[in-house]
């Protein structure tokens, strides 16, 4: 049973790009978490997503920031026109739908680096 | 607004020794309380704990919640080197909104040889 699985691992991208993270949740968890860990900082949430719903966006920014969950595919975390203070690794976590939400398991993280 | 504090932020011990983490929050609609580890790469779940009172162990490793003092310990021991890792606690909030967790910022052990 395959865990969390992120890609890329590492991606650079120049100020103004856009950054594509990419989220499959484990096999059987219809929940998906996004985490965002700057450095020397603890990890902040960002965005709980079922299929085709965002359920509580509370700790996206305003601008710049988008998080889908389709019906088909992985969920993608989209960061446009990017800058250095988004520089961070960006964690993935999954939850069983029968088991509680609490219990999320993690990816092995993006990590976002903006020149 | 909510808050997990751990302490200390680091330790650095020898082999064989035995550790205590602490974790201690503030949480609105608390659900349950979750250990992770942190090496390079994804936080390993370690223990989530919903009761007070109840030890949880799996190995050298234990943790324990008190609901009403609003804190957890994680104990390790007989430490060995690759117990080496960034240790996480986190909270769950049981709004039915969320399932969002909120972390504290870790505790950095190094065992050393």
């Amino acid at each position: 049973n395959a865990g969390v699985m992120q890609n890329p691992r590492h991606l650079v991208r120049r100020r103004g790009q856009e950054a594509r993270l990419r989220c499959s949740p484990m096999k059987g968890h219809s929940h998906v978490y996004w985490y965002r860990q700057l450095p020397e900082e603890g990890l902040k949430f960002m965005v709980y997503l079922q299929k085709e719903n965002i359920i509580d966006e509370s700790g996206m920014p305003k601008e710049r920031f988008s998080a889908e969950f389709p019906k088909e595919g992985p969920s993608i975390l989209r960061i446009q026109q990017v800058v250095r203070g988004d520089s961070a690794a960006y964690f993935c976590a999954s939850s069983p739908r029968t088991s509680g939400r609490n219990e999320q398991f993690f990816g092995p993280g993006t990590r976002l680096t903006v020149l | 607004e909510d808050k997990v504090v751990q302490s200390p932020l680091s330790l650095v011990v020898h082999e064989g020794d035995t550790v205590t983490l602490n974790c201690s929050y503030e949480v609105t609609n608390f659900r349950s309380l979750l250990w992770y580890k942190q090496e390079k790469k994804a936080p390993t779940f370690l223990f989530m704990l919903t009761s007070s009172g109840i030890e949880k162990k799996s190995g050298r490793l234990s943790s324990i919640l008190d609901k009403k003092e609003l804190f957890s310990i994680l104990n390790i021991t007989a430490t060995q080197t690759g117990d080496s890792a960034v240790y996480l606690c986190a909270v769950g909030n049981g709004s039915s909104n969320t399932g969002k967790l909120i972390f504290g910022q870790g505790t950095t052990l190094q065992v050393k040889p």
